[in-house]
């Protein structure tokens, strides 16, 4: 069965601490995203991947790197994480007929 | 740009009623886009509800429907009964172009608070 799996689903961290937030995907997929969602914003997109090795710019990546080192992983980094990113993340993976989407980790940066 | 516009935050319902969540799109590209509707039920994930890749045609799924109508720009969600078991945040999305530089990106409406009450 298709399945996008988030760790951790949930996170608490401090101001200026590292974050990273993983995704692993057992669909083969080439493509691969990160969301975030905010009341009264819905999703917006951070960053995305059209396979390993591959990382792009969504509409709001400031503040946040992604890696992609295979196919099944896909990571979003923080590396000074700060009290404006506390939100709901998504990672989803797929093509343009309908992407899957994970569970969601709950972030608060403290 | 894109842009799915999603006029009610929440609606509320009595279980059997009938219900509709307005959902209209923008879009910048020659291309029809696709049209989706996602749903997270309390505690869950994002789940796909219902997509429509053709303009005119209609989606339906667990008795929802939604018409792609590219004349007026809107895929509006309705159900002619809800229950309880329907409460859930929905949301609106385009994406998936099918001509052109095809990323596989949504664009996601603010979502719609549904609550069913018994």
């Amino acid at each position: 069965e298709a399945a996008v799996t988030q760790s951790p689903r949930n996170k608490v961290a401090v101001t200026g601490g590292k974050v990273t937030l993983s995704c692993n995907q057992t669909n083969n997929h080439n493509n691969m995203y990160w969301y975030r969602q905010d009341t009264g914003h819905g999703l917006r997109l951070i960053h995305y991947s059209y396979g390993a090795g591959s990382t792009e710019k969504g509409d709001i990546p400031d503040g946040y790197k992604a890696s992609r080192p295979s196919q099944e992983n896909f990571s979003l980094i923080l590396e000074l994480a700060t009290p404006s990113q506390t939100s709901v993340y998504f990672c989803a993976s797929g093509t343009n007929q309908a992407p899957l989407f994970g569970e969601g980790t709950r972030l608060s940066v403290l | 740009g894109d842009s799915v516009t999603q006029t009610e935050g929440q609606v509320t319902v009595s279980e059997s009623k009938s219900l509709i969540i307005n959902c209209t799109y923008s879009t910048t590209s020659i291309a029809y886009p696709n049209l989706f509707w996602y749903v997270r039920y309390p505690g869950e994930g994002l789940q796909l509800l219902l997509k429509v890749i053709t303009a005119g045609q209609k989606g339906s799924s667990r008795g929802f429907e939604a018409t792609y109508n590219k004349e007026t720009t809107s895929f509006h969600l309705q159900k002619a009964s809800v229950q309880e078991s329907d409460s859930a945040v929905y949301y609106c999305a385009l994406g998936g172009f099918n001509t052109g530089a095809n990323t596989g990106k949504l664009t996601f409406g603010h979502g719609t608070i549904l609550r069913v009450h018994p």
